[in-house]
This record gives structure tokens, C-alpha cells and sequence, in this order.
């Protein structure tokens, strides 16, 4: 049962432009969503987070937008840099309900020079 | 900055054998987790476990699985008789909020659990 899914499993962007990362979600009672960003041989790292009452979430180069009608988020880098690669995991949770995250499967970002 | 930190980095079983996994989680977090992901697979939720006990548990948290705070600082995952679907990536986490709401899971690098 994936509640949360990435349907990308990777991506390829040129250095410079805006990467846009995707992810659904099929519980209408998720209230609070996060991306975490995750480097080979190391630990995910959070990124950014954003309450359902929000739609928009910025934090330097990445914005997360939130669509709470369509159940999609999207992770927005600008400009994308090469340390950017990476994969990128959507999570989201029932934070009025102290319930655990739930992870999506990730989306592999490459960023060309 | 402090961060969590798992031992071992590769850990090698044979199929039945107990594995103890390591973590040391930072210093001033109140809540632990154990998550895993499984090669291409999604991050999934084991265990959390706040003042010396179990707060929640997946239903892949079997029998076979145990967790334990031995002293102020390590916090182990054991897996009592390691099966060959137990193959997966163990990644320790802790937080200052629970489940980290308000407050981000910090994960340390993992451990590579391979049953053979």
C-alpha cells in the first residue's frame, strides 16, 4: 500500500536550471509532508517541510508547492547546482495525530554540466 | 554538528544467526527510531521508542526484533534469527519531537545488514 509515491524513479537536469521533483500522496489525512535529500553511504538529511495549512514553503534555492486538492506536492531547486545530486524521498505524516512518516521510493536527481 | 552514528557500516549474517546493530543517537534527542530500506525500495518505519520503552511498532517489528537503550547512549536493533528478506539497509534515527514533527529526524549513515 504505497500512500506515498514518487513516480519518477530518476531525473536528469541541466546545471543551472530548475529541477522539479513529483509526489503523490493517497491519504486525505496527511497534514504535514517533508523532503529529505540523501547522499550514497549516507543517512537521508531533511531538506524542507510544509503544514497542510500552507501551500507554499521556501527555504533558498528550494520551494515546496502543495496541492492539497490534487494530494500532490513538488520540490522546485532553482538554480540546481551539482551537489544537488542525489535522491530525494517525499514523506508525509498526521502530525494532529503524532503518527510516524511515511516515506515514498525516491527519485534519483542527476545534474549534467 | 552532532550527528547519529551507526556501527557497523556492512554487516554480514548467515541465514538464523542473531545480528546486534549499533547507534548512538544525539545527545540532547529524546526520541529513537530503527527504519530500513530494502535495495530500490521505499524507507520503511520499524520502531520508535521514547523513555525506556516501545512507543510504536510496524507490523514488520516481529517477534524476531527487539530494541534496547543498555545505557545513556546506544540504542541496538537485534534481530533474533535473521532471515534472508531481513537483507537491508538499517538506518538509525532520533529527534527532538516525536516522529519528528517541529523538529527534524536526523538519520545516521546506515548499517548494510546482507543475510546469506
Amino acid at each position: 500500500d504505497q500512500q506515498v509515491k514518487q513516480n519518477s524513479p530518476s531525473l536528469s537536469v541541466q546545471e543551472g536550471r530548475i529541477s522539479i521533483l513529483n509526489c503523490d500522496y493517497t491519504n486525505s489525512m496527511f497534514d504535514y509532508f517533508l523532503w529529505y535529500k540523501k547522499y550514497p553511504a549516507e543517512g537521508p538529511t531533511f531538506l524542507i517541510s510544509i503544514s497542510s495549512i500552507k501551500d507554499k514553503n521556501e527555504d533558498g534555492r528550494f520551494t515546496v508547492f502543495l496541492n492539497k486538492s490534487a494530494k500532490h506536492l513538488s520540490l522546485h531547486i532553482v538554480p540546481s547546482q551539482p551537489g544537488d545530486s542525489a535522491v530525494y524521498f517525499c514523506a508525509a505524516s498526521r502530525m494532529n495525530r503524532d503518527d510516524k512518516i511515511i516515506f515514498g521510493k525516491g527519485t534519483r536527481l542527476h545534474i549534467l554540466p | 554538528e552532532p550527528e547519529v552514528t551507526q556501527t557497523p557500516s556492512h554487516q554480514v549474517t548467515q541465514m538464523g544467526q542473531e545480528v546486534i546493530l549499533r547507534c548512538v543517537p544525539i545527545s540532547n534527542h529524546l526520541y529513537f527510531y530503527w527504519y530500513r530500506q530494502i535495495l530500490g525500495q521505499k524507507v520503511e518505519f520499524l520502531v520508535s521508542f521514547y523513555n525506556n520503552e516501545i512507543s510504536e511498532k510496524s507490523e514488520i517489528f516481529d517477534d524476531q526484533f527487539s530494541v534496547e537503550r543498555p545505557d545513556g547512549s546506544n540504542f541496538t536493533l537485534k534481530i533474533r534469527s535473521t532471515k534472508l528478506e531481513d537483507s537491508a539497509m538499517y538506518f538509525c534515527a532520533s529527534s527532538e519531537a516525536l516522529h519528528g514533527h517541529y523538529s527534524p529526524l536526523h538519520f545516521g549513515n546506515g548499517t548494510r545488514l546482507t543475510v546469506t
